[in-house]
């Protein structure tokens, strides 16, 4: 199953509402998760099963879909929020991630 | 804390062998699955290989099926990937990540190991 991702990359300010668009190339329900990365840093998880809040993470983060069209937005951008952004299918191996979205400073 | 610390890394030349390690605290890993994503300098995540929580279930990406090795010992609370036959293209971090209880996502991630196989 492949995943693409639009745009790959963008630029905002801060406060901007942010929205990430993940395709995929056929139907996975709801098992698709977000994740942010940094420079060097490990990946982080945002989001699973599509809309789900990993604890911990602000509610500025949000992650609606089904089937094969799925958003994550970014309410109010803030400076942390600076960073790579993957979408991963777990509908079936291999569980393939989409290209990456970076958002950067305007 | 939950924590997984990975550990092996290194230089290796086209050919050559190495194995990495994953050292998990803070939960209880014989109950959950363990993964390896790798992600090439400047690009984007690669899934590499799953185990089951007993080991009953291994899949691994095409394009290391043959060459690697992914297991587990529960009672070090260690996950492993053996790396045969490894090419440039196997250059990357590698990170270890828990399977979600549900699986249905990665939810804790090591710091990563990176591997660079040169001549």
């Amino acid at each position: 199953i492949q995943l693409t991702q639009s745009p790959s990359s963008l630029s905002a300010s801060v406060g901007d509402r942010v929205t990430i668009t993940c395709r995929a190339s056929q139907g996975i329900s709801s098992y698709l998760a977000w994740y942010q990365q940094k420079p060097g840093k490990a990946p982080k998880l945002l989001i699973y099963a599509a809309s789900t809040l990993q604890s911990g993470v602000p509610s500025r983060f949000s992650g609606s879909g089904s089937g094969t069209d799925f958003t994550l937005t970014i309410s109010s951008l803030q400076p942390e929020d600076f960073a790579t952004y993957y979408c991963q299918q777990l509908n079936s191996y291999p569980p393939t991630f989409g290209q990456g979205t970076k958002v950067e400073i305007k | 804390e939950v924590q997984l610390v990975e550990s092996g890394g290194g230089l290796v030349k086209p050919g050559g062998s190495l194995r990495l390690s994953c050292a998990a605290s803070g939960f209880t890993f014989s109950s959950y699955s363990m993964n390896w994503v790798r992600q090439a300098p400047g690009k984007g995540l690669e899934w590499v290989s799953s185990i089951s929580s007993s080991s009953s279930y291994i899949y691994y990406a095409d394009s290391v099926k043959g060459r690697f090795t992914i297991s587990r010992d529960n009672a070090k609370n260690s996950l492993y990937l053996q790396m045969n036959s490894l090419r440039a293209e196997d250059t990357a971090v590698y990170y270890c990540a828990r399977g979600a209880r549900g699986d249905d996502a990665f939810d804790i991630w090591g710091q990563g190991t990176m591997v660079t196989v040169s001549s």
